[in-house]
Parts: structure tokens; sequence; C-alpha cells
């Protein structure tokens, strides 16, 4: 059984740019979601894909876009980055029961725009 | 909306010491609550969860029990060591299984 992986794991972009981070999600797992980690908060939610949809967001906006592919793979795109946009980001996989279960969480992409 | 208070940071504690991290939340449904482990340069890591009112979640010492009137699901651990040095999050999930909301963290270092 693999584990949820992320890449890249620490990337520096320019504001303005654009930027697409990348989760393969556990063995198993039909549901990724995204989070956004600022320094010395928690986690914060910005999307998750079921079945190659989106089905819930949190409050992100619009430049900030996933996707999911067939094999369950992920990603996140951020269009414009801005300078508050640095952060670490989360991928968190799921068996979606329609019950709540736990999230396997990646080691993260440290994302810094300058 | 839902969310999860944490009590603030950061604590230091000798070895073999308690530990309590209090939390409580706020919640529209019946969530399941849960708590990470994060330790330097690493995701989350669950550390333990319960799913309904009275449940008692427990792994490597520690331990959480739900409970539904003081919507609290405080940590505690009877004897600290140094490897238990990271920031611990209190997390919630709705039924749904759509988001789960984190708390801020709190910061434990532990001292020989």
């Amino acid at each position: 059984e693999t584990g949820v992986t992320q890449s890249p794991t620490h990337l520096i972009k320019t504001r303005g740019q654009q930027v697409t981070l990348r989760c393969s999600s556990q063995s198993g797992h039909n549901t990724v979601s995204w989070y956004q980690q600022a320094l010395g908060q928690g986690p914060q939610f910005i999307f998750q894909y079921y079945r190659e949809e989106e089905n819930g967001r949190g409050n992100f906006p619009p430049r900030f876009s996933g996707l999911q592919f067939p094999n369950y793979s992920s990603e996140l795109n951020v269009n414009a980055l801005e300078l508050d946009d640095s952060a670490l980001y989360l991928c968190a996989s799921s068996w979606r029961q329609g019950r709540s279960t736990e999230a396997f969480f990646g080691q993260g992409t440290r994302l810094t725009v300058v | 909306g839902d969310s999860v208070t944490q009590m603030e940071g950061p604590v230091t504690l000798s070895e073999e010491a308690f530990l309590t991290i209090n939390c409580t939340y706020t919640a529209t449904g019946y969530p399941s609550l849960f708590w990470y482990v994060q330790y330097p340069g690493e995701g989350l890591q669950l550390l333990l969860k319960a799913t309904k009112a009275d449940d008692k979640g427990s792994n490597k010492g520690f331990e959480a029990t739900y409970r539904k009137e003081t919507t609290s699901f405080h940590l505690e651990k009877g004897s600290v060591q140094v490897s238990d040095s990271a920031v611990y999050f209190c997390a919630l999930s709705e039924s749904t299984g759509n988001q789960f909301y984190f708390g801020t963290g709190t910061s434990l270092t532990v001292i020989p």
C-alpha cells in the first residue's frame, strides 16, 4: 500500500506566475482534497475532488483550480500568484463512503512566492 | 459554521509530565473528531479519531473522548516523551465527509 505523495516538495515562484502542484493519492482511495497551511496556522480547505469532479470548495478565489484524473491522482493550479499564496499545500486522500473517514495527508509542497 | 478552537501554545513540558491539550468545536451536524500530529517539515499524521459521542480514541498512549454535552475533544497523555515534541491539530469532519476543519494547532516541546 503506497501513501500519498506530492511533488515537488519545494518551489519558488514569482508574483504573477502560475504554478501546478501534483498529488498521487493512496492506493484504493477515490477522493482527494487540497489544503493550504500558512505558517503557524491550521490547514484551510481549498477544494475536494471525487470521481473527477469538484465536490466542495472552501473560501478560495477562482484562480485556485484543480483536476482529478481517472487514476485518482490530482493537480492543484494557482494562477496569478500573490505573495500571500506562500504556504505549505497539503493533499489528502480518503475513501468516500458517506460517513466521514480519516484523511491521509502527503508531506506537502512548500510554495514560496517572491 | 463549523469550527474548532484549540488551546493556545506553545506548551513546554518535562519528560514524563502529564499532557492536556484542550479542543472544543462548533458543528451543525454530528461530526467525527480527530487529532492530527505534524512533525517539523512533514505533513499531517492521524493520531486518533472518534466518530460518535462518548467514543474514546486512543493511540501511542494518547487519548481523547468525544464529549457532545461540552462539545469537546481534549487530548491527554499520562507521560510525555521527548519524541512527542510536535504540533498537534484538532479537527472535525461533518457526516458528509466533505472537508476537515482544523484548529490553529498547539506546539508541544518536551524537554529531557
